[in-house]
């Protein structure tokens, strides 16, 4: 069975930092693209940030850009969002999705992991 | 950045009714336009890739076509199942972006 599962959410204080991770299950990890999304309460998706399968190439969108680093570890099957200097705005759930193809649909995502950045 | 203009932003329909959603990229985008659904605390689940492609275990009433900038999903004789969001996703540049969203109520 295929699935995805987030982990490491929170509250968190504006400029603190937290690290999200995603566990995968039931497919060859390091063959796919993998991708974190964000929705904000009541909002629409946002995508956040994409990494290949091998991991050497990583993109964000320029609002995280410089305080957000996806990772992955293809040996655990893991994908990582490191997240620094944390914005009030940053506060949605966050999803793990995984990559049909290359530049394709995403077919799996995780239930997801809220954040909170609050004082 | 590519934009994608949905519309309506929501839609009050019956069941057997057939339902319209359209999607508007702010550039060409080929055919690298994906469709969702999401219901109330779930997180989004696959319907059409590449536009007109049917996910997996995805029923046929739910139909994808377009190319370009303009596309549409189309959904047949709506059931009550179907009451849900339903947003575009492009996959034609990064940074990878979505429409804003189309709720379906089901009168």
């Amino acid at each position: 069975q295929v699935y995805l599962v987030e982990s490491g959410g929170g509250v968190v204080q504006p400029g603190r930092s937290l690290r999200l991770s995603c566990a995968a299950t039931g497919f060859s990890f390091s063959n796919y693209g993998m991708h974190w999304v964000r929705q904000a309460p009541g909002k629409g998706l946002e995508w956040v940030a994409g990494i290949s399968g091998e991991g050497r190439s990583q993109s964000y969108i320029g609002a995280v850009k410089g305080r957000f680093s996806i990772s992955r570890d293809n040996i655990n099957n893991a994908l990582f969002l490191q997240m620094d200097s944390l914005r009030p705005e940053d506060s949605a759930v966050y999803f793990c999705a995984k990559e049909y193809g290359a530049f394709d649909a995403c077919d799996i995502w995780g239930q997801g992991a809220l954040v909170t950045v609050s004082s | 950045e590519v934009v994608l203009t949905q519309s309506p932003d929501f839609q009050s329909v019956t069941p057997k009714e057939k339902v319209t959603i359209t999607c508007r990229a702010s550039q060409s985008i080929g055919g690298k336009l994906h469709w969702y659904q999401q219901k109330p605390d779930q997180s989004p689940k696959l319907l059409i890739k590449y536009a007109s492609q049917s996910f997996s275990g995805v029923p046929s009433r739910f139909r994808g076509s377009g190319s370009g900038t303009d596309f549409t999903l189309t959904i047949n004789s709506l059931e009550a199942e179907d009451a849900a969001t339903y947003f575009c996703h492009q996959t034609s540049s990064l940074p990878y972006t979505f429409g804003q969203g189309t709720k379906l109520e089901i009168k």
